[in-house]
């Protein structure tokens, strides 16, 4: 299965200011997946990141926000733009891990927790 | 809409022993994945086992198996030989499957589950 490597793993950021997450995937995926996980909550997905394209946003969630590169198969950031305290979460990405040509599950970056103070 | 619904928010367990933990989901569709998701304190998310709809075997990977009720869309974890190392919290997820091509993941609200010595 793919490993993803994610960073920073934290980060103590100032409201109004940005910070831009990284993911880096040891093989080339079509699709890469970005996910919030606010304090003692569930995953909820932002977006979906296509290679050579925009990204696919959920509802509630926007480009602004939220921008996403992905200049390549194995890579793409996350932006979380104007950072306020609600801003505090847990950001993952994720990929699909395929199997013997089906979808076996998704496999995680090791999370970044973000707090805005 | 698909959701997922995990009613118990915690459970203990002694070490050793057996614990189940549930899962029910709501689809009209025929087609897609189910899965467990463990995020221990480290918060990496690390993929228990997975069930395919299609199948009515149920899944199992060596300490961990599912009851899978499709008619019903219920979707239990049951650990076996409970180890302090299983301590996390547990997310049921659901997956659409787009005729072999990637969804993305719906979580439930998940389970806090701690073992206890």
């Amino acid at each position: 299965s793919a490993v993803i490597s994610q960073k920073p793993s934290r980060d103590i950021c100032q409201r109004g200011t940005s910070l831009t997450i990284q993911c880096q995937v040891d093989s080339q995926v079509t699709m890469m997946f970005w996910y919030r996980q606010q304090p003692g909550q569930s995953l909820t997905l932002i977006a979906t990141a296509n290679q050579g394209s925009e990204a696919t946003y959920e509802s509630g969630f926007v480009i602004d926000k939220f921008p996403i590169s992905r200049p390549n198969l194995t890579f793409s950031t996350l932006t979380v733009s104007n950072m306020s305290p609600e801003d505090s979460s847990i950001y993952l990405c994720s990929v699909v891990m395929i199997g013997t040509g089906d979808i076996y599950g998704y496999t995680f970056g090791s999370g970044t927790r973000l707090t805005v103070v | 809409a698909q959701t997922v619904t995990q009613s118990q928010p915690e459970m203990s367990v002694q070490e050793a022993e057996t614990v189940t933990l549930s899962c029910t989901y709501d689809t009209s569709e025929n087609n897609y994945y189910l899965f467990w998701y463990k995020q221990p304190p480290s918060r990496q998310m690390i993929l228990v086992i997975r069930q395919e709809a299609y199948k009515q075997q149920n899944a199992t990977e060596n300490r961990f198996s599912v009851n899978f009720q499709k008619a019903a869309k219920s979707f239990s974890l049951k650990i076996s030989d409970s180890q302090l190392g299983d301590t996390a919290m547990y997310f049921c997820a659901f997956m659409m499957r787009y005729g072999g091509s990637q969804g993305n993941l719906i979580f439930g609200k998940g389970t806090k589950l701690s073992v206890k010595p």
